[in-house]
């Protein structure tokens, strides 16, 4: 069970849209629809804001919008704001009731 | 809407074993809708999924952490604890449990986390 892969690192200017990619294999991503993506602030704990793709909990901005394609998972962020600049990490069932993450991916904004 | 807050020691030493609990506040742990789970992160790193339990007793783990960890239930108190054995410098990390939607498997409420640093 291998962690999943997210780019270290996104940047944008406000009003920008962007894009963290999230890949994974046949065996997790590729196989279910439980993906999700957290945002974490510093020294803060994770807060849940897609799960199953691309729904989001009530209360999460519409900015925020989750996708997938074959293996890889992402999530955009649109409109950007300077709020937005935190820690994001993906997770996906991975079959046999397991649960895999990302590395996480820090996102500034410009 | 439910509270989740952990307990524990900060420091444990190399070889012996972490003790956490959680305790849930504002909704009951034998729900049939959530699993309840434990999630770690080593200081500056990404996050880990340890484990998952359901109110019957019923425990999942990480396949990588499975020889060393008990995950347990007191339906009674509303707690859920985490046991992990023969702790090394590697195990040091904020430690956190969360509320995880039986369904779609995401955690939906997370406690505020525990750093417990593993040294002589």
């Amino acid at each position: 069970q291998s962690a999943l892969t997210q780019p270290a690192s996104v940047s944008g200017s406000p009003g920008q849209s962007i894009t963290i990619s999230c890949t994974g294999a046949s065996s997790d991503v590729g196989s279910y629809p439980l993906v999700s993506w957290y945002q974490q602030y510093p020294g803060k704990a994770p807060k849940l804001i897609i799960y199953e793709g691309s729904k989001r909990p009530s209360g999460v901005s519409n900015r925020f919008s989750g996708s997938k394609s074959g293996n890889t998972a992402s999530l955009t962020i649109s409109g950007l704001q300077a709020e937005d600049e935190s820690d994001y990490y993906c997770c996906s069932y991975a079959g046999s009731s397991t649960l895999v993450f990302g590395g996480g991916t820090k996102v500034t904004v410009l | 809407q439910v509270q989740l807050q952990e307990s524990g020691p900060g420091l444990v030493k190399p070889s012996e074993t972490l003790s956490l609990i959680c305790t849930v506040s504002g909704g009951s742990i034998s729900s049939s809708s959530y699993y309840w789970g434990w999630i770690r992160q080593p200081p500056g790193k990404g996050l880990e999924w340890i484990g998952s339990m359901f109110y019957s007793g019923h425990t999942d783990y990480n396949p990588s952490l499975k020889s060393r960890v008990t995950i347990s239930v007191d339906t009674s108190k509303n707690q859920f604890s985490l046991k992990l054995s023969s702790m090394t410098t590697t195990d040091t990390a904020v430690y956190y449990c969360a509320r995880q939607k039986w369904s779609t498997r995401d955690f939906d409420s997370w406690g505020q986390g525990t750093l417990v640093t593993v040294s002589s």
